[in-house]
């Protein structure tokens, strides 16, 4: 069955320091791939997508994300974290040759130590 | 960047009425729409896709016959939740397809219904 994982489903961090979020999907081919995030109460806003190319992605407010296609991950990254990153973050991926529906992961939820 | 609003952000009714939530693409034209539901601490939950001047697709498990969607224009979708009970006090999300190979829905900010 096709899938969206995301493991974790707290991270707690302290400011200053790294993060990295998994996302691991299970579908026949490689899908479009993308990243969210959602502060309380409020819509989507995307991070970063992957199509095709270069597998490393920068996105936005300093996040990237690494496409491994041997491992079926897309795992998003942010060498230090700042209190503003606290937040819900969401993968999601989009079947090529499915029509355009996104099927989204659990969520994680970030908390930011001060 | 492309903009989708959402009205109202949030509404408390009474169980039995119903609920209207609009779904505009501010600044582009969206053929395709999409409804999601999000419960508290939770993921979102596809419930529909509305297509302009074409009935909605229901994703399994969703009541067509209480959650009505229109796509009248290429700018507007609407979700109508009839005769609304507490079970379905939610975080409601819409997003817009933009046109073209972007692949990237745009999304609403979201509106909270409560049902009383």
């Amino acid at each position: 069955a096709q899938s969206v994982t995301q493991p974790d489903i707290h991270i707690t961090v302290s400011e200053g320091a790294s993060l990295e979020l998994r996302c691991n999907y299970s579908y026949g081919a490689t899908p479009y791939l993308f990243w969210y995030v959602q502060s309380p109460g409020q819509g989507l806003q995307l991070l970063l997508k992957y199509f095709s190319g270069d597998t490393l992605v920068q996105g936005i407010k300093g996040f990237e994300a690494e496409f491994k296609r041997s491992q079926s991950s897309f795992n998003l990254r942010k060498p230090s974290v700042h209190w503003s990153d606290a937040a819900e973050y969401f993968c999601a991926v989009r079947p090529k040759a499915a029509g355009n529906k996104l099927t989204f992961g659990g969520g994680t939820r970030v908390l930011v130590k001060p | 960047g492309a903009v989708v609003s959402q009205h109202p952000s949030w509404v408390i009714c009474k169980s039995g009425t119903s609920v209207k939530i609009e779904c505009r693409s501010l600044d582009f034209q969206a053929t395709t729409m999409f409804w999601y539901r999000q419960f508290p601490k939770q993921s979102l939950m596809l419930m529909a896709t509305s297509n302009e001047g074409s009935k909605a697709t229901y994703e399994q498990g969703v009541e067509k016959d209480k959650f009505l969607i229109n796509h009248a224009s290429l700018t507007l979708s609407t979700l109508t939740v009839t005769s609304a009970h507490p079970e379905d006090s939610s975080f409601y999300i819409c997003s817009a397809d933009r046109q073209g190979p972007s692949g990237e829905q745009y999304f609403g900010p979201g509106t909270r219904l409560t049902v009383t």
